[in-house]
């Protein structure tokens, strides 16, 4: 069971570029949220969705824009890439019957 | 969402019983305390949950004051492999998306 699977686990990216996170779940959850992580700041949601086809914002989505078109998948997009996005982004999912969070491996970006 | 307080840093003895408060003085009445941890920059790992009672399972237990004002982990026998973050957060449980927010969290060092 793979539970929360993040691509690509490592990027650089220079200023003004663009990439997308993939996050999966293979445990049919319902509810799927991105956090980002500096440190010393522990976790901040960036944007979570409730079920397929809907998303919102959390308390640090400037910047961010995301989809989940399949209930498995949520993607995260920069779409302009800056130094201070740089970070660890980790996603996690839970379902809607019990408010337990599983966190995938994280992706370590860096912007320069 | 309430707000939590933890020590910066705890140590503990391998084999000894490992005990990490939490404030959460405006957790409300629906709000759950939980406990997830994150050993080594991985994703964080769910450990334990409650509302008002005590808990226990094969990871820890954590222990409620009655007025719901702060919470413990416990560890009852703390290993090496314990040495990580560990994170107290209050969040709606059940049919509710489940937003968390983490803190800084507790580093726990386990020494040999």
């Amino acid at each position: 069971n793979a539970g929360v699977t993040q691509t690509p686990k490592f990027r650089v990216l220079k200023t003004g570029q663009s990439m997308t996170l993939l996050c999966a779940q293979d445990m049919n959850h319902e509810y799927m949220y991105w956090y980002r992580q500096d440190p010393g700041m522990g976790l901040r949601l960036i944007h979570y969705s409730v079920g397929e086809g809907t998303t919102a914002k959390g308390e640090v989505p400037d910047g961010y824009n995301v989809s989940r078109l399949k209930k498995q998948n949520f993607l995260l997009g920069l779409e302009s890439a800056a130094p201070s996005q740089t970070s660890v982004y980790f996603c996690a999912s839970s379902s809607y019957t019990k408010n337990i969070q599983y966190f995938g491996a994280g992706t370590r970006l860096s912007v320069l | 969402d309430a707000k939590t307080t933890q020590p910066t840093s705890m140590d503990c003895a391998e084999g000894r019983a490992a005990n990490l408060p939490c404030n959460h003085s405006t957790i409300s009445g629906n709000e759950y305390v939980y406990w997830y941890r994150q050993i080594h920059s991985q994703g964080p790992q769910y450990i334990i949950h409650g509302l008002k009672n005590n808990e226990t399972n094969e990871m820890a237990s954590l222990i409620i004051t009655e007025d719901r004002k702060s919470s413990t982990l416990i560890l009852p026998h703390a290993t090496l492999r314990d040495t990580a973050v560990y994170y107290c957060s209050a969040g709606i449980g059940g049919t509710s998306y489940g937003k968390l927010t983490f803190g800084q969290g507790t580093i726990l060092t386990v020494h040999p």
